[in-house]
């Protein structure tokens, strides 16, 4: 069954640390991609891969982190510098045929 | 940088009534594609149109794009309940060389459709 896993669905996080979102994709696509969305809002792009062992800033990086050591993962941490990190996280992929982006089910984060 | 803009920001209709939603964009795209999204969920991709195309028709849903005015438009016909989500537009602009797409979304339609 192909797709992509975002883990954890919910996520809670005190002030001063960091967290780190799972996306997981088993479609054997190349390019991954991490947005935030805010209540009401459209997305935001954060980071973006579309490679193995490189990735690029979006729009609004201050104050997160990636990887990708594999193509299947591209895991996002949030940092104690983000001031303002409750959000919805969704990460999609997108393969080479260039038919659109797939998403996961994202992950809700929230500041306690 | 937000590029595409949808217009209306909420729409409200009964079943069986069409719903049409537009996007404006600013720059030169290489195609323009249209996503949904039930509340909590991920964006669902419902259709790409490219830039040398002028009409798409997927099922219910119908996109147009209009290059020189810079718009697309989304209809979806006969509204079911099960439409209500939020309905966004992305483009992906023109690339100087190979590599992926890099969509830029809009703020997004909400779309409620009355039983």
């Amino acid at each position: 069954d192909g797709g992509i896993t975002q883990s954890p669905k919910y996520l809670f996080r005190k002030e001063g640390q960091n967290v780190t979102l799972s996306c997981e994709q088993n479609l054997n696509h190349d390019a991954m991609y991490w947005y935030r969305q805010d209540p009401g809002q459209g997305l935001r792009l954060i980071y973006y891969s579309q490679i193995v062992n490189d990735f690029q800033k979006g729009d609004i990086a201050e104050g997160y982190s990636v990887s990708r050591e594999k193509k299947e993962s591209f895991p996002l941490t949030v940092t104690s510098a983000q001031k303002n990190p409750t959000a919805f996280y969704l990460c999609a992929t997108e393969g080479p045929t260039n038919y659109g982006y797939t998403f996961g089910s994202g992950t809700r984060l929230t500041v306690v | 940088s937000q590029q595409g803009e949808e217009d209306p920001q909420a729409l409200s209709i009964q079943e069986g009534e069409n719903a049409t939603m537009n996007c404006s964009y600013k720059t030169s795209i290489n195609n323009l594609q249209w996503y949904r999204q039930n509340s909590g969920r991920g964006l669902v991709h419902l259709i790409l149109i490219r830039s040398n195309e002028r009409e798409k028709h997927s099922g219910r849903l119908r996109v147009t794009l209009d290059t020189s005015k810079k718009s697309s438009s989304l209809l979806i016909t006969a509204s079911r309940a099960a439409d209500t989500a939020s309905y966004f537009c992305a483009t992906a602009p023109i690339r100087f060389s190979g590599g992926y797409n890099k969509l830029i979304f809009g703020a997004g339609t909400r779309l409620a459709v009355h039983p």
